[in-house]
This record gives structure tokens, sequence and C-alpha cells, in this order.
């Protein structure tokens, strides 16, 4: 059983479109992120979600916007896709964001998305 | 701010030779400390992990100790196998909560036969 999924795994689409990844995980976590890694692998933080509430929202365009259907999912929508928004992009979820447990707040990521903008 | 600093890549390394990842981690609040791991082609995997200084995290024969006075979390590895070969992350909380990371800029690893 995957624990966190992502769909599609590739992502190729062209400037100006509009684009969703969506992320699951079944492992009844609280909190769910979204994390952006470029070509030179450095890995920062875009989203996080608690129990349906955005907390994070670091500065990323508002052409991004992150949407929890349920505790779950946490999907992804890019609006004007820009060639600079090439990148792998990682869901991963916690048990939660404010501790609690000796690995409670261990992240599992998900197996990445690779969006490629011509 | 917080912020995580590892050496710049790539290390490579012929099968069973000593691994010495470098991390250090600005001093403010008390962070707990981590390494991930990513193979090619794949997520982040958490490989090890402390929450307290002089905490020694090992798994998969890696180690690392939280060094609070040098501000390091380095990560070791005796003997390293082809299998290794991957990027590990160093990183750390932030913000007050334990599920807020920071990433290091990752370390690519190959091991040569």
């Amino acid at each position: 059983d995957t624990a966190v999924s992502q769909t599609p795994k590739y992502l190729v689409t062209q400037m100006g479109n509009d684009k969703s990844i969506k992320c699951e995980q079944n492992l009844g976590h609280d909190t769910m992120y979204w994390y952006k890694q470029d070509s030179k692998k450095f890995l920062k933080i875009m989203f996080s979600y608690n129990n349906k509430e955005l907390i994070i929202n670091e500065t990323v365009p508002n052409r991004f916007s992150p949407k929890s259907p349920d505790k779950a999912h946490l999907n992804l929508h890019i609006n004007s896709l820009e060639l600079g928004d090439s990148a792998v992009y990682f869901c991963a979820s916690s048990q939660d964001l404010y501790g609690g447990g000796s690995s409670s707040y261990e992240q599992y990521f998900g197996p990445g998305t690779r969006l490629t903008v011509t | 701010g917080d912020s995580v600093t590892q050496m710049e890549g790539p290390v490579t390394l012929s099968e069973e030779a000593f691994l010495t990842i470098n991390c250090t981690y600005t001093a403010t609040g008390y962070p707990s400390l981590f390494w991930y791991v990513q193979y090619p082609g794949e997520g982040l995997q958490l490989l090890l992990k402390a929450t307290k200084a002089d905490d020694k995290g090992s798994n998969k024969g890696f180690e690392a100790t939280y060094r609070k006075e040098t501000t390091s979390f380095h990560l070791e590895k005796g003997s390293v196998q082809v299998s290794d070969s991957a990027v590990y992350f160093c990183a750390r909380t932030y913000g007050g909560s334990q599920g807020n990371l920071i990433f290091g800029k990752g370390t690519k690893l190959s091991v040569k036969p």
C-alpha cells in the first residue's frame, strides 16, 4: 500500500496553461505539505495544511493554490504556468504539526511529480 | 533566520570507504534535526533524527550526533555500499513546531564498486 501517492508522475505542458497535481495519503495524518525541488535538488516548502486549514503560505506566487477537499487529500493547482515553474513537486504528510510523540512529526514523502513547462 | 548548511557535493567514494557529510544549523531555538535520503527517482525518506543535544540518531549503519556546542549534525557511515548512492538532505525544524522543516541543499553521494 502506497502511503503518499501523487498523480501524475510526469506532466508536460505549455506556458499559460492551468494544471493540477493530486496528492493522497492513507496514513491518517493531520498535516500535508507541498514542496518544490529545483534542478539543483534544492527543496523548498510551499504550503502546509493542518486539518484542512492553510497554516503555512511561503512566498510563492498566487498562481499556486492548494486545495484540500478532505484530510487525506491536498491538491496543488497552478494557473498560467511559466517556464520557471518547471521542477519536481513533492507532496508529504505528517501525523501533526506540533509533535506529541517521538515520530509524530516525521514527514512521509510522495514519489514526486516532474513538471516541465515548454 | 533559521537555516541549514551542508557540504556541497557531489561526493564520490569507493565501496567500503568511510563517509562524512557535514551539516551545520543556525542556533535559534531548540530544533530537532534530521537526515533524509532521496534515492534516484524517488521521494525523500527519513534516515535518522535527533531531538535534543547529545542525542545520536542511527539507522542502516548511518549515525549523526546532535552537537549543540558546534551547531552540527554530521552524517557518518563506516563502510558505504553502492546501494547508498543517493542525495542526502540535512533538515531542522523551525517556527516553534515540529512539522515545519527547513532543508539543506542536499549532497549527492556516488559510491563506486
